[in-house]
């Protein structure tokens, strides 16, 4: 069966600082591969989606990027983080070529102070 | 304009009962797809059911079933019989199967509380 992991599970980081989250998949090949990010007591904002190895599609200008070093290996970054970045990011992925469900992962709590 | 709107920022719900969440989208897009997730207090979203646009019958999964109405565009989620594990926030979310496959629209979400 698949699963996703995504860490750290929670995050305090100042203004300024770096930022590197994780998420990894298991038992699939391929898999379609989403960043998002929900804002406290909002829904989800699709931040990037990658489609394969080095291909990344980003949906909202910002000071965020996303990277697909390997096949189930999605990496959203920062060089500097602003007080805005504070939210919950999800990972999500989904077979290649589907168009219904996306699988999420269990989220990462990031507080930018 | 929003593509995926939840009118309800809470409902209460009796164990036991029945109870509905709205939902309405807008699109151009003839094909698209409809989506339910759950998030409980952890965070994670869990995937409760699907409807495609050209299904003609309402998707039902087990307790969940989707009130699919295309004239109106609204796809609202039906939970039955209540269960206090059902507490939780709900997202509708919708996606363009032509223009934009890659994106889920989510909505602002529902916060259900099941009262014993």
């Amino acid at each position: 069966s698949q699963t996703i992991h995504q860490w750290p599970a929670t995050l305090v980081q100042p203004v300024g600082s770096p930022l590197s989250l994780e998420c990894t998949v298991e038992g699939t090949s391929n898999p379609n591969l989403y960043w998002y990010r929900q804002a406290a007591g909002r829904g989800l904002q699709l931040l990037f989606y990658s489609v394969g190895i080095g291909q990344i599609s980003s949906e909202v200008p910002q000071n965020l990027s996303a990277s697909r070093p390997q096949d189930r290996q999605f990496i959203l970054s920062s060089k500097k983080l602003l007080l805005s970045d504070s939210g919950f990011y999800l990972c999500a992925w989904s077979p290649a070529n589907s168009y219904n469900e996306q699988f999420f992962g269990p989220g990462t709590r990031l507080t930018v102070l | 304009a929003q593509k995926i709107t939840q009118t309800q920022p809470g409902m209460f719900v009796q164990e036991k009962e029945a109870v509905t969440l709205d939902c309405t989208y807008d699109t151009s897009d003839q094909s698209y797809g409809l989506f339910w997730y759950k998030q409980p207090s952890s965070g994670e979203m869990i995937f409760l059911i699907y409807q495609g646009s050209y299904d003609e019958q309402n998707a039902t999964e087990g307790r969940y079933s989707l009130n699919f109405q295309k004239a109106r565009k609204s796809a609202n989620l039906v939970i039955s019989a209540s269960q206090l594990g059902d507490s939780a926030m709900y997202f509708c979310a919708m996606r363009e199967l032509l223009s934009g496959a890659n994106n889920l629209f989510f909505g602002t979400g529902t916060r259900l509380t099941v009262i014993p």
